[in-house]
């Protein structure tokens, strides 16, 4: 079975770091496309990041410079890396499989809150 | 980047009912559509990729079609457990794009 759990959220000042983590079982992170969407409150959906099964890795506009996606092979964990944090990056993020090799997303993790406020 | 849209933003319906959802790209995507069911609290569902190819375990009342910029996905008979939102997803480039989403509600 697979399972994606992410942590790492929590509430932090504009201007703040944080590092999201997404640990997976039944599937190898370096065999997948793993990726990172966000939904802020209320709001769509937004694809922030991706890490290729070659290790490349994609941004979106909005947060390019300022996040780093990163993996662990041997803990089987992807990463994201969020610095100089803005009140809009204030989302659930969620760790998400690309089936296939592709930008379709068939495996989810629970999601974390990320708040940044004042 | 491509833009997604999607209509309507809410629909209404009863159980039993057929329901149909639009789903429109700014440029072509050839058949790179993805839909997506998200309930409150939860982790989006896959539904379809390839405008058409059903995922695993997704109920043949559902059905994706279209091709290009114009997609659609129906629901035949609606029932308790498909009142969600609904969101189209590219996945033709990077970066991905979801439209805004459809909220199907209880009538």
């Amino acid at each position: 079975e697979v399972k994606l759990v992410d942590s790492g959220g929590g509430l932090v000042q504009p201007g703040g770091s944080l590092r999201l983590s997404c640990a997976a079982s039944g599937l190898t992170v370096s065999s997948n496309y793993m990726s990172w969407v966000r939904q802020a409150p209320g709001k769509g959906l937004e694809c922030v990041s991706i890490i290729y099964t070659g290790g490349s890795t994609s941004y979106a506009d909005s947060v390019r410079g300022r996040f780093t996606i990163s993996r662990d092979n041997s803990k089987n964990t992807v990463y994201l890396q969020m610095n100089s944090l803005r009140a809009e990056d204030t989302a659930v993020y969620f760790c998400a499989r690309g089936l296939g090799s592709d930008w379709v997303f068939d495996y989810w993790g629970q999601g974390t809150l990320v708040t940044v406020s004042s | 980047e491509i833009v997604m849209t999607q209509s309507p933003a809410t629909l209404s319906a009863s159980p039993g009912e057929r329901a149909t959802l639009s789903c429109r790209a700014s440029q072509s995507v050839s058949s790179n559509l993805a839909w997506y069911q998200q309930k409150p609290g939860q982790a989006p569902r896959l539904l379809f990729y390839g405008a058409s190819t059903r995922a695993t375990g997704i109920p043949a009342r559902f059905s994706g079609s279209g091709s290009g910029t114009e997609f659609t996905l129906t629901i035949s008979s609606l029932q308790s457990a498909d009142f969600a939102v609904y969101y189209c997803q590219h996945h033709s480039n990077w970066p991905p794009t979801f439209g805004p989403g459809t909220k199907v509600e209880i009538k």
